[in-house]
């Protein structure tokens, strides 16, 4: 089955305790993008990547880090997460310029 | 900013009637992209529409583009209760080769469908 997972689904950390949040997809995409989502403020883009070792700011991205080394992955570091980074992220991949597949979202909480 | 805003903000129709959400947007595109998401899950994708299309139909969806007024429609034809949803537009800006893909999404519409 064409997806994208992420893991984990919900997570409560505290602050300053690094954390990943994996991404995969099996459908070959070149394109993979990570999004917050906060109430009152939609998605927002935090980082994408075009391709393998390609990656680009979105527009949130302070605090966060990515790496793209096999193009079926695309983890989100948090290197010192903080309260305010407590939200619901998504996953997402496309071919060039098509529809995104979005993963099932990771609820974080950073106390 | 936000490329793309919806209006209305929420909708609550009763089901049968039609649902008619807008998107404006400010900058040139190569595509308008519209999603659906129930309550705090993934988005699921509706329907694209490219810079140079002006109307989509898929199933009881319809979208409409206009360039000339950076806007675009999405028409839901007898509604469901099923389609209680929060709907976005996502417009993918034509601002060269290097940052194809790149989605921007407007801060939703929800739907509510009333049985």
């Amino acid at each position: 089955e064409a997806q994208v997972t992420q893991n984990p689904r919900y997570l409560i950390t505290v602050t300053g305790k690094k954390l990943t949040v994996t991404c995969s997809q099996n459908m070959n995409h070149e394109y993979m993008s990570w999004y917050r989502q906060d109430p009152g403020l939609g998605l927002r883009q935090i980082y994408y990547s075009m391709n393998v070792e390609v990656t680009d700011k979105g527009d949130v991205p302070e605090g966060y880090k990515v790496s793209r080394k096999e193009k079926r992955n695309f983890p989100l570091i948090l290197e010192s997460p903080s309260p305010n980074q407590t939200s619901l992220y998504f996953c997402a991949s496309s071919f060039y310029r098509t529809e995104q597949f979005f993963g099932p979202g990771t609820r974080l909480t950073v106390l | 900013s936000q490329q793309g805003e919806e209006d209305p903000q929420a909708l609550s129709i009763q089901e049968g009637e039609n649902a008619t959400m807008n998107c404006s947007y400010k900058t040139s595109i190569n595509n308008l992209q519209w999603y659906r998401q129930n309550s705090g899950r993934g988005l699921v994708h509706l329907i694209l529409i490219r810079s140079n299309e002006r109307e989509k139909h898929s199933g009881r969806l319809r979208v409409t583009l206009d360039t000339s007024k950076k806007s675009s429609s999405l028409l839901i034809t007898a509604s469901r209760a099923a389609d209680t949803a929060s709907y976005f537009c996502a417009t993918d800006a034509d601002a060269g080769g290097t940052s194809y893909g790149k989605l921007t999404f407007g801060q939703g519409t929800i739907l509510t469908v009333h049985p």
